[in-house]
């Protein structure tokens, strides 16, 4: 079974500032999907960035970007110039490439600061 | 177009008692999900149906029931509730076999057995 690890409970920055959310995750498949999702306070699960792992290239969404590490089976991401509506819990989520279930880490609550 | 929809959005119940969260998706998607969220976690798969007429369990199934209606349509029962089972639940859909992958949430529901 896969896991998925997101190792920072919580995390602080400054508006217009950069942070990074760490995950890693364990499996033993060479091709599946791994996300970030959003949460904010009202709930809705948001999807911010998706990468797959056969690509190399790193994904980008405007101001989030990941760095993805296929040995280190890692899979972080970068908040470029913060702003207060990414106040909101990060969710990492691992798809293998067979199924459709989605297996989730803890998650990382960030809070953005004026 | 509505996306993923659940009701209720809150209930309260007490030890004992029964209930059924709805969910329907106008995406007309195959698969649907439910999770539920508990404080500190994310998200676990309680059940999935890869299609209609298909249901299978997820990492948590105990003491929870459901049903595919219909392609647009899958509901979760909790047949004898536990204060074990106070979470916030959240219904998904997807489409198999598409690229890029992702799971569409509809907005919760916060559940809190007494």
């Amino acid at each position: 079974a896969q896991t998925v690890t997101q190792s920072q409970p919580e995390m602080s920055v400054q508006e217009a500032e950069t942070v990074t959310l760490s995950c890693t995750y364990d499996t033993s498949e060479s091709n599946y999907y791994l996300f970030w999702y959003k949460q904010p306070p009202s709930r809705q699960m948001i999807l911010v960035i998706r990468q797959e792992a056969y690509k190399q290239q790193n994904a980008t969404e405007n101001r989030f970007s990941v760095n993805f590490q296929k040995a280190a089976k890692s899979f972080s991401l970068k908040i470029s110039d913060s702003q207060l509506g990414d106040t909101a819990m990060y969710f990492c989520a691992f798809k293998n490439n067979a199924g459709n279930m989605l297996t989730f880490g803890g998650g990382t609550r960030l809070m953005v600061k004026p | 177009n509505a996306g993923v929809t659940q009701t209720p959005k809150f209930q309260v119940l007490k030890t004992g008692q029964s209930m059924t969260l709805q969910c329907a998706q106008d995406m007309n998607h195959n698969s649907m999900y439910w999770y539920r969220q508990d404080p500190g976690m994310g998200l676990r798969l309680i059940y999935y149906s890869a299609s209609e007429g298909t249901t299978d369990k997820g990492e948590v199934p105990n003491g929870y029931n459901v049903s595919r209606l219909n392609k647009r349509e899958f509901s979760l029962r909790l047949e004898s509730a536990a204060p074990s089972q106070t979470s916030v639940y959240f219904c998904a859909s997807s489409e198999a076999g598409t690229s890029p992958y992702e799971q569409y949430f509809g907005p919760g529901t916060r559940l809190t057995v007494t």
